[in-house]
């Protein structure tokens, strides 16, 4: 089965900072993979994801994901937080019909 | 264009009493997935519905819980019996065909509490 992992459960940056949100992958054949937020007491809302192409995929809210083969990562990032991006981070891979989610990070954008 | 829909937004009932979750898709999506979400955990996978199948259930526990996508109307989760540990956050999902499009878009969610 396909999985992803978020090694970190809680991120703390400040206000200005870039930030970085951090995601594993194990898959067999090519991986689609995705980022998703979760607003408090809200649905996930999606971000990016990377099917093919560029490793460099932008997305909503100037949030960006590097696809690293070579260490099957696919980080979340963006270079100047602000304090609205504090919300719950959900990396995800595509499971023949499904998405499997990882354990989610929470990201605190300090002022 | 109306998104995911899901009723009610929050539910409290007894333990041994029965929940029903329901969830509209969004117009032109016939493919539906339910996920829970429970306190500082991530979402689970539960069940993958087209119109009138279950295609993927291996997330749904084997007792209690059921799921439906009729024809006409909305999709139901229905858990018979809750206990405590029912208590979450279920979250509908639909797409049109995930393979060809590779995005979820998600309902606000059904907080649950059983008492």
């Amino acid at each position: 089965a396909q999985s992803v992992a978020q090694p970190e459960d809680q991120v703390n940056v400040a206000e200005g900072n870039p930030l970085t949100v951090k995601c594993t992958y194990s898959v067999s054949g090519n991986p689609y993979l995705f980022w998703y937020v979760q607003y408090p007491n809200r649905g996930l809302q999606f971000l990016l994801k990377y099917i093919t192409g560029d490793n460099l995929v932008k997305g909503s809210y100037g949030f960006e994901a590097e696809f690293n083969k070579s260490q099957t990562s696919f980080h979340l990032k963006k270079p100047s937080a602000l304090v609205s991006d504090s919300a719950l981070y959900f990396c995800a891979v595509r499971d023949i019909e499904k998405l499997t989610f990882g354990t989610g990070t929470r990201l605190t954008i300090i002022p | 264009n109306a998104g995911v829909m899901q009723n009610p937004r929050h539910l409290v009932r007894r333990r041994g009493q029965e929940a029903r979750l329901r969830c509209s898709p969004m117009k032109g999506h016939s493919h539906v997935y339910w996920y829970r979400q429970l306190p500082e955990e991530g979402l689970k996978f539960m069940v993958y519905l087209q119109k009138e199948n279950i295609i993927d259930e291996s997330g749904m526990p084997k007792e209690r819980f059921s799921a439906e996508f009729p024809k006409e109307g909305p999709s139901i989760l229905r858990i018979q019996q809750v206990v405590r540990g029912d208590s979450a956050a279920y979250f509908c999902a639909s797409s049109q065909r995930l393979a060809n499009t590779g995005e979820l878009f998600f309902g606000e969610g059904s907080r649950l509490t059983v008492l």
